[in-house]
């Protein structure tokens, strides 16, 4: 059983749609991130949240991303107007209890963007 | 700024035959040091860590990788692979910001197929 369940496991959209990712974990835990794996490249790190705030974004992570806990237990990512360079997979992944380092992944959410 | 280099972007080995992922690491501080691995259509499972202490650390699947601070490599080796050990690993170093993030590097994998 996945430490993080994500939907939807894959979304096909148009350019200059809204989307919106989901991630629940599965136990009550504080640190959570977003990764994302463009097709044949390495997984790059998005954006970090803790204690429902962002703590550390990249510079992939401009204004047309965004992240929310909204119901204390879904963590959401939000890219409001999709570009074709957008596709990719993307991971949700939750740090342990005391952030000893390792993450845990989900099974990823495959975004298309036609 | 940190690093993480994967020289080898595909390998292929025999079943039953041992195996060595390479991975180097460009870090100012002691790092910390993962494998994981992604299966096709998979998620990134965390394999072993490396944080400190015995610098041979073991992990799940009969893997095994070494911690060498002179080399800044973090090599993962098993004895005997099997065919279902086919899939992509990942080398990562761990960027602590003690207590409010940790945001891992990942290198650009490696693709293990695994020949019958």
């Amino acid at each position: 059983e996945p430490e993080v369940t994500q939907t939807p496991s894959h979304q096909v959209t148009q350019m200059g749609q809204e989307v919106i990712l989901r991630c629940v974990p599965i136990s009550n835990h504080l640190y959570f991130y977003w990764y994302r794996q463009i097709l044949g490249q390495k997984v790059e790190f998005l954006v970090s949240f803790y204690n429902n705030e962002i703590s550390e974004k990249s510079e992939i992570f401009d204004d047309q991303f965004s992240v929310e806990r909204p119901d204390g237990s879904n963590f959401t990512l939000k890219i409001r107007s999709t570009k074709l360079e957008d596709s990719a997979m993307y991971f949700c992944a939750r740090g342990q209890g005391e952030n000893t380092g390792e993450l845990f992944f989900g099974e990823g959410s495959r975004l298309t963007v036609l | 700024a940190q690093s993480v280099t994967q020289p080898d972007i595909h390998i292929t080995v025999s079943e039953g035959a041992s195996l060595e992922l390479r991975c180097n690491y460009s870090y100012g501080a002691t790092p910390y040091l993962f494998w994981y691995v992604q299966s096709p259509g998979q998620g990134l499972q965390l394999l072993l860590k490396y944080f400190s202490g015995d610098t041979l650390v073991q992990g799940i699947k009969g893997f095994e990788a070494e911690f060498k601070r002179s080399q800044s490599s973090f090599n993962l080796r098993k004895p005997s692979v099997h065919w279902s050990d086919a899939a992509e690993y990942f080398c990562a170093v761990g960027h602590y910001y003690g207590g409010a993030t940790n945001k891992l590097i990942f290198g650009t994998g490696t693709l293990l197929a695994v020949q019958p």
